[in-house]
């Protein structure tokens, strides 16, 4: 399995500009999550799914970032517009009816 | 809620030597507990878990941790180093209703001197 892919690896932005970030779970897990990791804050989590169906997004900072998860296979983070303080590498993970057990690469994000 | 303190941010110890990552949970239920390893650039991965039972927990890598209730510990531990453990390690804690919501400690930066 080629692990949980994200993309992209990179993305740089001006702000208020949209940003959609990407995700691929591990094939037959169930569970998603998205994490925002950053030096002042540590690991935070955005989002996480369960059977495709959003379970808990009281970690979303404002109504900026939207997540969706469409089928089992795909998720998307949007933040709209973008902000300098979102800059931050953001994590997908995935797991089957557990924590997150496989993380992506992780995109880094920089919103100048 | 649940709380994670790692109590070094820095760990610097030379290869072969043993090591031990410190970290310690708050919490008013019952817990799950994980070690996680993120090398540069890339994504978490899970080291080691405590879910129940035996409270000493082998992983990958060589590693082992033990889970001790009375002190509300889940130290990290490996007996012999490598230049290629140097990582950030985390220590996160769930409770056991909701074993989907990690809280992630602040890492710890071990790095292995030659």
């Amino acid at each position: 399995d080629a692990g949980v892919i994200q993309s992209p690896r990179h993305e740089v932005t001006e702000m208020g500009q949209e940003v959609t970030l990407r995700c691929k779970p591990i094939s037959g897990h169930n569970s998603l999550f998205w994490y925002r990791q950053t030096m002042m804050r540590g690991l935070e989590l955005l989002i996480y799914f369960n059977n495709n169906v959003p379970i808990d997004d009281s970690g979303m900072p404002e109504d900026r970032f939207s997540a969706k998860m469409p089928n089992a296979s795909f998720s998307t983070l949007k933040i709209q517009p973008s902000e300098p303080r979102d800059s931050a590498v953001y994590f997908c993970a995935s797991s089957f009816e557990g924590p997150p057990l496989h993380f992506g690469n992780g995109t880094r994000l920089t919103v100048t | 809620a649940q709380s994670v303190t790692q109590l070094d941010s820095q760990v610097p110890v030379f290869e072969e030597a043993p090591v031990e990552l410190r970290c310690n949970y708050s919490s008013s239920v019952s817990v799950y507990l994980f070690w996680y390893v993120q090398y540069p650039n890339q994504g978490l991965q899970l080291l080691l878990k405590y879910l129940s039972g035996s409270t000493l927990v082998k992983g990958i890598n060589g590693f082992e941790a033990e889970f001790n209730k009375s002190q509300t510990s889940f130290h990290l531990r490996k007996p012999s180093v490598h230049i290629s453990d140097t990582a950030e390690y985390f220590c996160a804690v769930s409770s056991s209703g909701s074993a989907r919501q990690l809280t992630f400690g602040s890492g710890t930066q071990l790095t292995v001197l030659p």
